[in-house]
């Protein structure tokens, strides 16, 4: 069974860092994208990067490039998405999804909530 | 500029059907979309692709009930005998270099 698992939610402050996973299982993880994916009442569902865990080649939305890195761990199935400086406006929900290379995405984590308030 | 549009609200009775759309802007009108459905405090479920042409690719586990159609620049998911269950926001979805999300529909099952 093909399962993507986050972590869970955070609660931090502006200028903090912060990194969120998401652990998959139920299939080689190499063999598919990982994409990250941000959903706000105002802005709806939005991507900000997408990475291939069989090189960690990384691309960005425009609008979060700079903001956000993406990695992952082959040795743990595991993908991250991190912040070096969360600011208010990174209060949202965070989703992880798998895709093939121009497919669009087949399964989705269960969400992280982020909260960032001073 | 790619943009999906979604009616907000749709709803249906108990074991009735329901079909919405999700409509392509101009110049858009041969993209295929995938519909994904969310529950309320989940993750999105992907549901199916649905191709210009109208044929559909369902994801693991999606009931027969749920299906897909086009028609010009309108993708369709209809929900035959609707369940309780089925009460979620649905939303459409293309991807490429650029993924572009509708503003989802919510569907009330009455």
């Amino acid at each position: 069974e093909v399962q993507l698992v986050q972590s869970g939610a955070e609660v931090t402050k502006p200028g903090e860092s912060l990194r969120i996973f998401c652990k998959v299982s139920g299939y080689s993880f190499t063999t598919y994208w990982i994409s990250w994916v941000r959903q706000t009442p105002g802005k709806g569902l939005e991507l900000m990067g997408s990475i291939d865990p069989s090189d960690s080649y990384a691309k960005y939305t425009p609008s979060f490039q700079g903001h956000v890195t993406l990695s992952v761990d082959e040795s743990v199935s595991t993908a991250y998405l991190q912040w070096s400086s969360l600011k208010d406006s990174d209060t949202a929900m965070y989703y992880c999804a798998r895709h093939q290379w121009e497919l669009p995405p087949d399964y989705w984590g269960q969400g992280t909530m982020v909260t960032v308030s001073s | 500029q790619l943009v999906l549009t979604q009616p907000p609200s749709a709803s249906a009775s108990l074991g009735a059907s329901v079909k919405f759309t999700c409509t392509l802007s101009s110049g858009h009108s041969r993209y295929a979309i995938a519909w994904h459905q969310q529950k309320p405090e989940k993750g999105p479920r992907y549901l199916m692709t649905v191709k210009f042409d109208g044929s559909h690719i369902k994801g693991d586990g999606i009931p027969d009930r749920f299906s897909g159609s086009s028609s010009g620049a309108e993708r369709h998911l209809t929900i035959s005998s609707l369940q309780s269950e089925d009460e979620a926001d649905y939303y459409c979805q293309t991807w490429g270099s650029l993924w572009v999300f509708g503003g989802g529909t919510k569907v009330t099952v009455l």
